[in-house]
């Protein structure tokens, strides 16, 4: 799926350290979004950003700052990584920007982070 | 009580079965509705939109019952690579945007 690309793909920390999860989408969409997957909880909605310069909090904000950085790019920062953290993360973004719910989604292969 | 419900599984089915998934969501200002795909490991994807008139895509038909907030997905003639989760989506764009998914339910089609 090259239209939405997340790095990295893998990742170890230990309790307190920071990170931070890129993503960046070639389909020219305004909107951006980063979810959490964990086992029997489905998708949940941590932060997006309608446009760029615009960052909305979602379901799950706590514990994690985001940055859109330009059109293509939206970072989602872990300032002091806790083992609750420890989840598989997907950007997203959909076809015709935010007020379409309509579109569909297109997401990137994920980012499966571990907190020890 | 989840926005989203599935049944989570697993389903367990030989090939060339029929099998239907159930979804009921509890937002009545919901606008729009999908299922999405899952495999092992992967990021989800879209399988098929929703609509109220009901809506069929060769061996899968989708079906919204407005009324009562149930959407379910139902596939004919099983084969081994429809083995994936199924998500329930359900979106709405009042009083902000929310899409919710659904943890899904886990098909194993069987040989």
């Amino acid at each position: 799926n090259a239209g939405v690309t997340q790095t990295p793909k893998f990742q170890v920390l230990k309790t307190g350290q920071s990170m931070t999860l890129q993503c960046a989408q070639d389909m020219n969409h305004n909107s951006m979004y980063w979810y959490r997957q964990d086992p029997g909880m489905g998708l949940r909605l941590i932060y997006y950003s309608a446009s760029e310069g615009t960052t909305d909090k979602g379901e799950v904000p706590n514990g994690y700052n985001v940055s859109r950085l330009n059109k293509r790019e939206f970072s989602l920062r872990l300032e002091s990584a806790a083992p609750s953290q420890t989840s598989v993360y997907f950007c997203a973004s959909p076809r015709g920007g935010l007020a379409e719910t309509t579109g569909e989604l297109f997401f990137g292969e994920g980012s499966r982070l571990t907190v020890l | 009580r989840k926005e989203v419900e599935q049944d989570p599984g697993p389903f367990n089915v030989p090939e060339g079965a029929t099998v239907a998934f159930n979804c009921t969501y509890s937002n009545s200002a919901s606008q729009s509705f999908f299922w999405y795909r899952q495999d092992c490991r992967k990021e989800p994807k879209l399988l098929m939109s929703v609509y109220s008139s009901g809506n069929e895509d060769g061996r899968f038909t989708a079906q919204l019952n407005r009324a009562s907030q149930y959407i379910s997905l139902l596939i004919r003639d099983s084969k081994l690579s429809d083995s994936a989760t199924y998500l329930c989506v359900v979106s709405s764009n009042t009083g902000g945007f929310k899409t919710i998914f659904g943890a899904g339910t886990r098909l194993f089609v069987k040989a």
